[in-house]
């Protein structure tokens, strides 16, 4: 496609509820990066991959959160047992290559735990 | 880790006027500087960025400008528009991930 698309665009769950998010990133694009944006906030950084590799977990904020690219291409964000704090818009975006490259991002998805 | 600090928080000009967003960053092995544009319900978008190996760059209205002894990076926006309106994230990176600003809401009036 021409940009990256992610879905749903908005999520409701309940508390405890276990939800999944999903990137397509721009086809060739080989880095894959999602963000977490909490209101009124900069997006920040949750986990990336190169292909199907996942390089870098290091912001995923506990082991509720699972990313996999299982094929280098789409992405799923999960999140289980989620918690009111978990609300947030989670960007994803992609990058040509590894390194120093733009990253472009999704619309993003908004999610609401009550 | 890296820490970016951006101001102002909020920016209003008159339609016509320039308008200039500053940040700071922590890690001098950050080399990758790129700015983004965010409208309401929207992901951000690219709108200039700059490498450590460049002083300056323009595109248009837009131009950014980098001091890497000091560690800060400027956006410029000449001759704003109302459509310029949006907020405005700076970020740096090492190694890929991208660490963010905070963000400008910028109103441009007519």
């Amino acid at each position: 496609g021409a940009g990256v698309s992610q879905s749903p665009r908005y999520k409701v769950a309940k508390r405890g509820q276990d939800v999944a998010l999903r990137c397509d990133p721009i086809s060739g694009h080989v880095s894959l990066f999602w963000y977490q944006q909490a209101l009124g906030q900069g997006p920040e950084f949750l986990t990336y991959f190169q292909n199907e590799a996942q390089l870098d977990k290091s912001g995923l904020p506990s082991d509720r959160f699972f990313a996999e690219r299982p094929e280098g291409s789409v992405s799923t964000l999960k999140i289980q047992r989620t918690q009111q704090e978990d609300s947030a818009v989670y960007l994803c975006a992609s990058s040509l290559n590894q390194g120093v490259q733009p990253q472009h991002f999704g619309d993003g998805t908004r999610l609401s735990i009550l | 880790g890296e820490n970016v600090e951006q101001h102002p928080s909020t920016l209003s000009v008159q339609e016509g006027d320039s308008a200039v967003i500053k940040c700071t960053y922590s890690d001098s092995a950050s080399n990758y500087f790129p700015w983004y544009k965010q409208e309401l319900g929207k992901g951000p978008q690219l709108i200039i960025d700059i490498r450590s190996n460049v002083g300056e760059k323009k595109d248009q209205r837009i131009a950014v400008t980098l001091n890497k002894t000091a560690k800060h990076f400027s956006l410029h926006i000449t001759e704003t528009q109302p459509e310029d309106s949006a907020v405005y994230f700076c970020a740096a990176s090492r190694l890929g991930r991208l660490y963010f600003g905070r963000g400008t809401q910028l109103t441009v009036w007519p």
